[in-house]
């Protein structure tokens, strides 16, 4: 079955480390997403990218970068950690230039920044 | 102001209660709508799309009214397996990111 896998699951870092969020999908989606996840604050938009080489800034792109060298994998990194970067982190793809189709989500990615 | 805005709850309710969730969204471009469930600590899944003519998908009832922006979810006969918290989420037309709104916790007691 086709999925979207996140790693790690959880991590702890330091301030000031780079940090990277790795998102691996099966699906052939086009489209990957992602987002962090803050209490009172919803999902918001990181970073997204529409194909290979395509990356674009979300409303929350501060400090973070992406890049997108192939169809399956686009890894998030965390250029300087900082504590406000503590948060859930989710990965998500879609299906090609088609707005009403379902997002798939991985599962998570706590992230501690002591 | 939030571009997606939904009241953060949580709604009690009793099993076998009908509960209806309101969303509102500022972006009149907005084109495409739909209801998320997010379990604890787990990631969102659709729970169903909501279209202009309203739809259905068992005990579940979305509407959409696109002249005072807002969405809502229905759901009858509440569950023990309901509780959750729903997202309600749209985007625009050109844009392939969603948009969520915070979320509404429901807790069903037995």
């Amino acid at each position: 079955d086709a999925e979207i896998t996140q790693s790690p699951r959880h991590k702890i870092t330091e301030t000031g480390r780079q940090v990277t969020l790795a998102c691996h999908q099966t699906w052939n989606h086009n489209n990957m997403f992602w987002y962090r996840q803050d209490l009172g604050h919803g999902l918001r938009l990181i970073h997204y990218s529409y194909g290979v080489h395509d990356t674009n800034k979300g409303e929350v792109s501060d400090g973070y970068s992406v890049s997108r060298s192939n169809t399956e994998d686009l890894p998030l990194t965390l250029e300087s950690a900082a504590s406000s970067q503590t948060s859930v982190y989710f990965c998500a793809s879609s299906d090609v230039g088609l707005e009403n189709t379902e997002a798939f989500f991985g599962q998570g990615t706590r992230l501690t920044v002591v | 102001r939030k571009e997606v805005e939904q009241d953060p709850g949580p709604f009690n309710v009793p099993e076998g209660a009908t509960v209806a969730f309101n969303c509102t969204y500022s972006n009149s471009a907005s084109q495409s709508f739909f209801w998320y469930r997010q379990d604890c600590r787990k990631e969102p899944k659709l729970l169903m799309s909501v279209y202009s003519s309203g739809n259905e998908d068992g005990r579940f009832t979305a509407q959409l009214n696109r002249a005072s922006q807002y969405i809502s979810l229905l759901i009858r006969d509440s569950k023990l397996s309901d509780s959750a918290t729903y997202l309600c989420v749209v985007n625009w037309a050109g844009r392939r990111a969603l948009t969520f709104g915070s979320g509404t916790r429901l807790q069903v007691q037995p």
